[in-house]
């Protein structure tokens, strides 16, 4: 059982460049995130997906497009790449729905981050 | 502005001794908090959750504590080992209808032999 795989685990750009990071998850969560992680600093939700067929913005989406593929696959793309995208990027999936629970259920379980550097 | 943030950038404690990581939150709305460990070169991995309507929940050597009144959560790990030295996130739902967590900056761990 793999869990939150991401590929790839480093990249190197020039600015200008695009690429797209690709997650899956085998745990048939629902909602799947993308993270960024700058030095020194905690997570920061560029997008997410709650449920298949949905992408909604987080906190630092401009940037970034993102596809949900399917209920396993969530790929993150950086059109233009800037070295401010300097950073690592973390995966993450949830079985999370509304539910009982209300908007936000249960532990987020994340992959082990694909780090980039754009020059 | 509304954050999740933590009171100390890095705790150094004794090999066996408690430890206390500290976070502060801004956001009375938020209904559900996490606390994540993350190791060097890795993802962050769930240690143990609590809902707004509890004040305390105890997991295997980990307590986190919730004041709603002065809105603030701690992680008490017992008997630190030094397989806990990492740095420690403290997240929250802020019950916006938004289906994801804001994370706090972090607090790295260092455990002393």
């Amino acid at each position: 059982n793999a869990g939150v795989t991401q590929t790839p685990k480093f990249q190197v750009l020039k600015t200008g460049q695009s690429m797209t990071l690709q997650c899956a998850q085998d745990m048939n969560h629902n909602s799947m995130y993308w993270y960024r992680q700058d030095p020194g600093m905690g997570l920061r939700l560029i997008y997410y997906s709650a449920s298949e067929g949905t992408t909604d913005k987080g906190e630092v989406p401009n940037g970034y497009n993102v596809s949900r593929l399917n209920k396993r696959e969530f790929s993150l793309r950086l059109e233009s790449a800037a070295p401010s995208q300097t950073s690592v990027y973390f995966c993450a999936s949830t079985a999370g729905t509304s539910g009982r629970r209300g908007a936000y259920t249960g532990e987020l379980f994340f992959g082990e981050g694909s780090r980039l550097t754009v020059l | 502005g509304e954050s999740v943030g933590l009171h100390l950038p890095t705790l150094s404690v004794q090999e066996g001794d408690n430890s206390i990581i500290n976070c502060a939150y801004s956001n009375s709305a938020s209904d559900y908090f996490i606390w994540y460990k993350q190791e060097s070169g890795k993802g962050p991995q769930f240690i143990i959750d609590i809902r707004s309507n509890m004040d305390k929940r105890q997991g295997q050597r980990v307590t986190v504590l919730l004041n709603k009144t002065v809105k603030h959560l701690s992680l008490q790990i017992a008997a630190t080992q030094p397989g806990d030295s990492a740095v420690y996130f403290c997240a929250e739902n802020r019950g916006t209808g938004r289906r994801a967590l804001t994370f706090g900056s972090g607090t790295r761990l260092q455990v002393q032999p």
